[in-house]
């Protein structure tokens, strides 16, 4: 299993991008990198997945350079509404004990007016 | 679309009390996932389930049972709770195909008193 790092917290302001990084030295091949969101008082939810390169959607970008041992995550111009918590979860395909998914403890964002 | 529900959503029980918090997915997942958040503090992943009638524990298994009797169902069992156990309770699932997309269900809060 990849086992993850990332910056316990980070602190923004309204309109900025915000760029949190994942250390993932031990990623495999077949693994995915896939973020997620956590409001308080809820379950975390899927941002965005990717395996190699850039990947955008309406929510964010993530970039995977060529040696995957790291990812990105870049929230644009975020608002007040993006703080939470981001969990960088790395796991490859389902298969017997794949299925023992590890979230680290996350980085608590926290965008001020 | 009912997705992952959980229930009960809130419990108050006594040290030593069994307790059975519930989970109910409607999309037929292959994977089923409990995890506790403590305050303050990341996922801990307690059990899983690749399939009906497969489990394995995660990474704090202790005190608690879990079984898969039927695919869209995934129970897990304090059988003598503890204050330590006090805990928010999410039940997530994943159809395993391809990537890690986990859906979360909104969680169960429990006291042990």
């Amino acid at each position: 299993l990849a086992k993850t790092t990332q910056p316990i917290s980070m602190d923004s302001y309204e309109g900025q991008e915000v760029n949190i990084t994942c250390s993932h030295n031990n990623i495999a091949t077949n693994d995915y990198i896939t973020w997620y969101q956590q409001f308080p008082s809820q379950g975390p939810r899927f941002i965005i997945q990717g395996y190699k390169t850039k990947v955008t959607n309406e929510v964010a970008s993530l970039f995977i350079p060529a040696d995957r041992k790291s990812s990105t995550l870049s929230l644009p111009r975020v608002s007040l509404s993006d703080t939470a918590v981001y969990y960088c979860l790395v796991e490859g395909l389902y298969g017997g004990s794949q299925g023992n998914l590890i979230f680290g403890k996350g980085t608590k964002l926290s965008v001020k007016p | 679309d009912a997705g992952i529900t959980q229930s009960p959503r809130y419990k108050i029980t006594e040290t030593g009390r069994q307790v059975t918090l519930m989970c109910h997915q409607t999309w037929s997942h292959s994977y089923m996932f409990w995890y506790r958040q403590d305050l303050g503090h990341g996922l801990r992943l307690i059990y899983y389930s690749a399939a009906a009638d497969i489990t394995d524990k995660g990474e704090v298994p202790d005190g608690y049972v879990v079984s898969r009797s039927k695919t869209e169902n995934f129970p897990l069992t304090l059988e003598s709770a503890t204050r330590s156990q006090t805990s928010v309770y999410f039940c997530a699932s994943s159809p395993g195909d391809s990537g890690n997309t986990i859906y979360f269900g909104e969680g169960s809060w429990l006291t042990v008193v």
